[in-house]
């Protein structure tokens, strides 16, 4: 199984501020590697998908990058609806895996 | 739009077998291509990837639950659907239906959500 290593696992921060989310690949995935933000309650929301494309509808503060083994999620200036859970996903090999979660606390 | 909604029973007894189904609307599931797919969720565990579904009936599963896992799907009722046998209270956990393009494309589309516990 190709294990995701998200850091860190919480973070805190203030509307306005840049956050960078980290993901680790335990293999090289090329760029099989999408983002997810998860609100309390409720399921997963495709966010960006292979490692740059921004999902039709989200916000452009939102962007990300990478490739290998190294990924990141950049949001530039945080919304108070940003601070939630935010997942990476590898769609390299079965079985598909997630990293642990990014809590972006206040 | 397309939407999914899980379904099925909220307690399973353990060694039983859990079964969900996935209604799918805003698009048929036969258009090929998609494969419809299970996800599960625990605090403990985080996400878990159960497996997925072609229309053609092909599957993806899981192999750390491949011998207790079954996927199919049901064409005239535009849904699929989850059995997991020999449940126990490890396979407690919120479950998501959804979909991707293919296996290995990222999941667009996801339910609700359906809350899954195991016990006696």
């Amino acid at each position: 199984d190709i294990q995701l290593t998200q850091s860190p696992s919480s973070l805190s921060a203030s509307v306005g501020d840049r956050v960078t989310i980290s993901c680790r690949a335990g293999q090289s995935i090329s760029t099989y590697l999408h983002w997810y933000q998860q609100r309390p309650g409720k399921a997963p929301k495709l966010l960006i998908y292979a490692a740059g494309t921004l999902q039709s509808g989200v916000p452009s503060r939102f962007s990300g990058s990478g490739s290998g083994t190294d990924f990141t999620l950049t949001i530039s200036s945080l919304q108070p609806e940003d601070f939630v859970t935010y997942f990476c996903q590898q769609t390299y090999s079965v079985p598909l895996t997630f990293g642990g979660g990014t809590r972006v606390e206040i | 739009q397309l939407q999914l909604q899980e379904s099925g029973p909220g307690l399973v007894k353990p060694s039983e077998t859990l079964s969900l189904s996935c209604s799918v609307s805003g698009e048929s599931i036969s258009r090929g291509g998609y494969c419809w797919g299970w996800i599960r969720q625990t605090p403990g565990t985080g996400l878990e990837w159960i497996g997925c579904i072609f229309y053609s009936g092909s599957t993806y599963y899981n192999p750390s639950l491949n011998s207790r896992v079954s996927m199919s799907i049901d064409t005239s009722r535009n849904q699929f659907s989850l059995r997991l046998g020999s449940v126990t209270a490890a396979d407690t956990a919120m479950y998501f239906c959804a979909r991707a393009y293919t296996w290995n494309y990222p999941l667009d589309y996801w339910g609700r959500g359906s809350l899954v516990t195991v016990s006696s």
